[in-house]
């Protein structure tokens, strides 16, 4: 299988703090990793793609100095929230990219659970 | 840019009857692949059916199937035989054959199934 673990899936802190969330790929190599944003009863937005060794690339409207996308390793990507306010309370959710040859596996994304994030 | 619209935000269907959910989408690539996910409350995303673009057979995965019609870029999913644990946030989305982009997804449709 292809196990991607995110952690933490539940975090409240108050505005004005920073907050790490860890996406994790447990039984494959991810060169790619992505980061997704959904809103109560909406669509899963892309935020930003995050390249092993290489600096992430974000989608237009997304602050890349508020989301700061680390990918030092070929099984883990973080996103940290920096300076984080209620408007940022919100689903995050990271998927891993698995390669197989010059193609891809079954589901060339596979999503870690979630972290819900709520900022008071 | 590649858009995916789903028209449907709610459907309902009674239990064991089929349903068929609606998905087209706009691109001007000719190698790209697209996908159902199921998003039950957890919201955990699961993967429901795909679909190769250069496959001209559609896809089937036990009681779902989908009618793949590239040149109209429709891809809708039919579920037969709805079951209870049918019930969920349904997501298509494409994602493109160059790998270098994530996903992109419809807003969703709501399916509730009726006992």
């Amino acid at each position: 299988g292809a196990v991607v673990s995110q952690h933490p899936s539940w975090v409240i802190c108050k505005s004005g703090t920073s907050v790490k969330i860890e996406c994790r790929s447990l039984d494959f190599q991810a060169t790619t990793m992505f980061w997704y944003r959904q809103f109560p009863k909406q669509s899963l937005m892309l935020m930003a793609t995050s390249n092993e060794g290489s600096k992430a690339t974000y989608e237009q409207g997304v602050e890349k100095d508020k989301f700061l996308i680390n990918h030092a390793s070929l099984t883990l990507s973080t996103l940290t929230v920096t300076s984080a306010h209620p408007e940022d309370s919100s689903f995050y959710i990271c998927s891993a990219m698995k390669r197989t040859g010059r193609g891809f596996s079954n589901q060339p994304q596979h999503f870690g659970d979630g972290t819900r994030l709520s900022i008071l | 840019a590649q858009t995916v619209t789903q028209s449907q935000p709610e459907m309902s269907v009674q239990e064991a009857e089929t349903v068929t959910l609606s998905c087209t989408y706009d691109t001007s690539e000719s190698d790209y692949y697209l996908f159902w996910y199921k998003q039950p409350p957890s919201r955990q995303m699961i993967l429901v059916i795909r679909q190769e673009a250069y496959k001209q057979q559609n896809a089937t995965e036990n009681r779902f199937s989908v009618n793949f019609q590239k040149a109209a870029k429709s891809f809708s999913l039919k579920i037969s035989d709805s079951q209870l644990g049918d019930a969920a946030m349904y997501f298509c989305a494409y994602f493109s054959g160059g790998g270098a982009d994530g996903l992109t997804f419809g807003k969703g449709t709501h399916l509730i199934i009726q006992p």
